[in-house]
């Protein structure tokens, strides 16, 4: 069955400097990875997403990274603010309508 | 902006006690799914509905837990009894299934915060 595995599971930037979390998966028919950023207390937000036919995507200072032969994706975050500071999660479709989170990434930005 | 609602916002009970939690799903969305997130657990999903028929709740236990759509607008989750060990934040998402490839957004509402005493 599919499989998520995110990197790191914390990561800490001093604020102005660039973020990267990975993640990796299993099943070569997965075609669609969301990424989630979750702040202390409230709910997970989709802040972007990425299908199978594009290698990257852009909004703003975040962006998403595929690399469909090596099976993994990435989160950038460039130019990190103190209100970037959450727990991401990075995930991948389970059949048709479901999808199956990675752990979580705890990014601090320090000041 | 659309939202996923969800009640109530917080319970709290004493174990033994019926819990009911409550979703409407965003208008238009075909898909709704019950998650669990627990600091040990993270994110597990319990069960999940598309055009209102259950497709999977493998996730739940059956003894105590049930999910229901009545109709459209309306996702419940009940536990009858709860345990102390059910005390999580239970989030509600829908999306919407085009039936076109695989995977699909899914927006959560603000959780339900309980605690089983």
């Amino acid at each position: 069955g599919e499989n998520v595995e995110q990197h790191p599971s914390t990561l800490s930037v001093q604020e102005g400097d660039s973020a990267v979390i990975k993640c990796t998966y299993s099943d070569s028919a997965s075609n669609y990875f969301p990424w989630y950023k979750q702040e202390l207390g409230k709910r997970p937000q989709l802040i972007i997403d990425i299908r199978s036919n594009v290698g990257e995507k852009k909004d703003q200072r975040i962006a998403v990274t595929l690399n469909k032969t090596a099976k993994h994706f990435s989160l950038h975050i460039t130019e990190t603010q103190p209100e970037d500071s959450a727990v991401y999660f990075c995930a991948g479709p389970l059949g048709d309508d479901k999808i199956i989170f990675g752990k979580g990434t705890r990014l601090h930005i320090l000041p | 902006d659309a939202r996923v609602t969800q009640t109530p916002r917080h319970k709290v009970t004493e174990m033994g006690q019926e819990v009911t939690m409550r979703c409407q799903p965003i208008l238009g969305h075909n898909t709704v799914f019950w998650y669990r997130q627990t600091m040990m657990q993270g994110l597990e999903l319990l069960a999940y509905f598309r055009n209102r028929a259950p497709l999977d709740d493998s996730g739940m236990p059956k003894d105590r837990f049930s999910a229901e759509m009545p109709d459209a607008t309306l996702a419940t989750l009940k536990i009858q009894p709860s345990e102390p060990r059910d005390s999580a934040v239970y989030f509600c998402a829908s999306g919407f299934n085009s039936g076109i490839g695989r995977g699909q957004p899914q927006h959560f509402g603000d959780g339900t915060r309980l605690s089983i005493l």
